[in-house]
């Protein structure tokens, strides 16, 4: 059972944006860097931000981070077809000594 | 360009062992902190463990603590996950990653999993 609670689904329509929200507490995400990951249907997951709100290179801008207090969000502008998937926040839990991931998040585009 | 190549999972008893191999090119492996990261079918990833580049500290998910030994060997740039006292639960595709150049852990390469299969 993940301790980073994330919406299990959203939607918009091309063009659009989404955002996802990224639960914790003081011990994961209110004191440490979350990182954002997407996935693919038989796929490995993939880095889309780190820190909190960086871009690996080759992250199109349309993909941006933030956090505040105990809740990270990503959000992605433009929705494109290609950004159908399942998105998972992550971070280190220092009470845990664990990293934990996300819920997960499937992004439908209408 | 970082690659990494997993191998060794499988079809396995209850009770059962198995040891995953990770094999990493394009950087210098010691000089990083490895994961294993697994997913059981439909459901979402799960941190197993991780493995400083030195091998100086490891961490471990729980409910695998005493089952499972991550390690690494330098030398032959690889990782490698033995897993012990298999469960039904431990079916999963288990990948490796590498912490990216992030102040905090992130995983900036995967590799392409390799599934393991726990059952009678």
């Amino acid at each position: 059972q993940s301790v980073l609670t994330q919406p299990p689904s959203v939607s918009a329509a091309p063009g659009q944006k989404v955002t996802i929200s990224c639960s914790g507490s003081s011990s994961n995400v209110g004191n440490n860097y979350v990182s954002w990951y997407q996935q693919h249907p038989g796929t490995a997951a993939k880095l889309l931000i780190y820190d909190n709100n960086r871009r690996p290179s080759g992250i199109p801008d349309r993909f941006s981070g933030s956090k505040s207090g105990t809740s990270a969000t990503l959000d992605i502008t433009g929705l494109q077809t290609g950004d159908e998937a399942d998105y998972y926040c992550g971070t280190w839990d220092s009470s845990l000594s664990a990293f934990v991931f996300g819920t997960g998040t499937k992004v439908t585009v209408l | 360009e970082g690659q990494l190549v997993e191998s060794g999972g499988g079809l396995v008893q209850p009770g059962g062992s198995l040891r995953l191999s990770c094999a990493a090119s394009g950087f210098t492996f010691s000089g990083y902190w490895m994961y294993w990261v697994r997913q059981a079918p439909g459901k979402g990833l799960e941190w197993v463990a991780c493995i400083k580049g030195d091998g100086s500290a490891k961490y471990y998910l729980d409910s695998v603590k005493g089952r499972f030994t991550v390690s690494g060997d330098n030398a032959k740039s690889s990782l490698y996950l033995q897993m012990n006292s298999l469960r039904v639960e431990d079916t999963a595709v288990y990948y490796c990653a590498r912490d990216g150049v992030g102040a905090g852990p992130d995983f900036d390469y995967w590799g392409q999993g390799t599934l393991v299969t726990v059952s009678s």
